[in-house]
């Protein structure tokens, strides 16, 4: 079982609705969460991060984090081409101060 | 600000040859991590410095790599002799302050050994 789970995708979604994004966990312990945005041959950079169970939201987009289930999701309200990206889910184990550990990535895209 | 540079941003080299990656971070980040994707898996931690010192270095896959951060300004990250299976992209990232996973990556060092 891999650490951190994603379904790669793609995950098509038309113009100006709503895209899920899904990620889980095997560390019941952690207690940090993050999503990370790449466009092709970029940086990963950080969109979200979340520490706490519920919703957290910052502008179109909204984090939820489900410790029980161990479970975090990104929505992206009214989806724009420009959000065509693959989005990275990470986790921040309690065994380590340093590292994170990602995802495979989720590759989103956003169809006119 | 500049954001966090790296160099070269790609590199072509030999089984057998040696390469050296640098990393600049953001100016005043004390937390310097490299990490790195290779073909078709997950972006993996390598190793984390706070200022010149090693903080974590785990995920090294094994004494061909050598990091060193030298006066806790840019590190070097140096693969000898250099591998098939190294081939990749090397990305560094840092931050401020308390290591949270908040972090400001490069655009990476993409790494092929023929």
């Amino acid at each position: 079982q891999k650490e951190v789970e994603q379904n790669s995708g793609p995950l098509s979604v038309p113009e100006g609705a709503i895209a899920s994004l899904n990620c889980t966990y095997s560390d019941r312990g952690s207690q940090s969460f993050f999503w990370y945005r790449q466009y092709s041959g970029k940086s990963p950079e950080l969109i979200m991060s979340i520490y706490s169970n519920g919703d957290k939201e910052d502008g179109r987009f909204t984090a939820q984090l489900n410790k029980a289930s161990q479970y975090v999701s990104l929505l992206i309200r009214d989806s724009q081409p420009s959000d065509s990206a693959t989005y990275l889910c990470a986790v921040k184990p309690l065994s380590s101060a340093s590292k994170i550990i990602f995802g495979s990535g989720t590759r989103l895209s956003i169809r006119p | 600000e500049a954001g966090v540079t790296q160099f070269p941003s790609h590199s072509v080299i030999e089984k057998g040859q040696t390469v050296t990656l640098r990393c600049d971070p953001i100016s005043g980040h004390d937390n310097l991590y490299w990490y790195r994707r290779v073909m078709g898996k997950e972006i993996k931690f390598l190793l984390h410095f706070v200022k010149e010192s090693k903080q974590d270095e785990s995920g090294m896959p094994n004494n061909r790599f050598l990091a060193e951060r030298t006066g806790g300004t840019y590190s070097t990250l140096k693969v000898q002799p250099a591998e098939l299976e190294d081939s990749g992209v090397y990305f560094c990232a840092s931050s401020q302050g308390r290591s949270t996973g908040e972090l400001f990556f490069g655009e990476g060092s993409r790494l092929t050994v023929l």
